[in-house]
């Protein structure tokens, strides 16, 4: 079955340290995503790729860093910069194309910091 | 800049009732509109899109939507609810334009709770 995995779905961290989340496709998508998910505020995107070794910031990218050396794979880590990590984090992908494709979304990965 | 606005956080119906969940939009030029649904800890999961032509899209799970280019809505129904179509449910809207890399703005959300 193609999809988008997330791993892990629940992860705990200390505050300072440094985490990295997974995001792995087998839908030979090109571009890729990173959302971040608070209550009441919808998704909010952090990063996107349309292509390998390329990204570009979205509108909450302060605090966190993602790499795309891979077409499956698009890593998000979230820093010790990032104020309030605390969030559900959502990958997803699609067809870079002209046209009007939908996101394919992960199941997201849980963060908690204390 | 673009926007979306879901006026209502939580939707209450009977089931057996019809539904419906709101959305309007703003956005230069012509909009892609989407709806996804998201179901507890899971991500989003596509439902319907308008592009262009009719206004009364039809998508997954017996679910419609219609486009109101006036109003600038993107309203979506069901005739008849069901209890499992309880749910997080998001509209989002995108510039139409030739380039797939336009940026998607969802909505805040609103939680459709269908009551036995």
């Amino acid at each position: 079955d193609g999809g988008i995995t997330q791993s892990p779905k629940y992860l705990f961290r200390k505050e300072g340290q440094n985490v990295t989340l997974s995001c792995e496709q087998n839908l030979n998508h090109d571009a890729m995503y990173w959302y971040r998910q608070d209550p009441g505020q919808g998704l909010r995107l952090i990063y996107y790729s349309q292509i390998v070794n390329d990204f570009q910031k979205g509108d909450i990218a302060e605090g966190y860093s993602v790499s795309r050396e891979k077409k499956e794979s698009f890593p998000l880590t979230v820093t010790s910069a990032q104020k309030n990590p605390t969030a559900f984090y959502l990958c997803a992908s699609k067809d870079y194309e002209v046209g009007i494709s939908p996101l394919h979304f992960g199941n997201g990965t849980r963060l908690t910091v204390t | 800049a673009q926007s979306v606005a879901q006026p209502e956080d939580q939707v209450n119906v009977a089931e057996g009732n019809p539904l419906t969940v709101k959305c309007t939009y703003s956005v230069s030029g012509n909009p892609y509109l989407f709806w996804y649904v998201q179901y507890p800890n899971r991500g989003l999961q596509f439902l319907l899109k308008y592009i262009t032509g009719d206004n009364l899209v039809k998508g997954s799970y017996g679910f419609e939507a219609e486009f109101n280019k006036s109003q600038t809505s993107f309203h979506l129904k069901k005739p008849s609810a069901l209890v499992s179509d309880s749910a997080l449910y998001f509209c989002a809207v995108r510039r139409r334009s030739n380039f797939g890399n336009e940026k998607l703005t969802f909505g805040t959300g609103t939680r459709l709770t269908i009551i036995p």
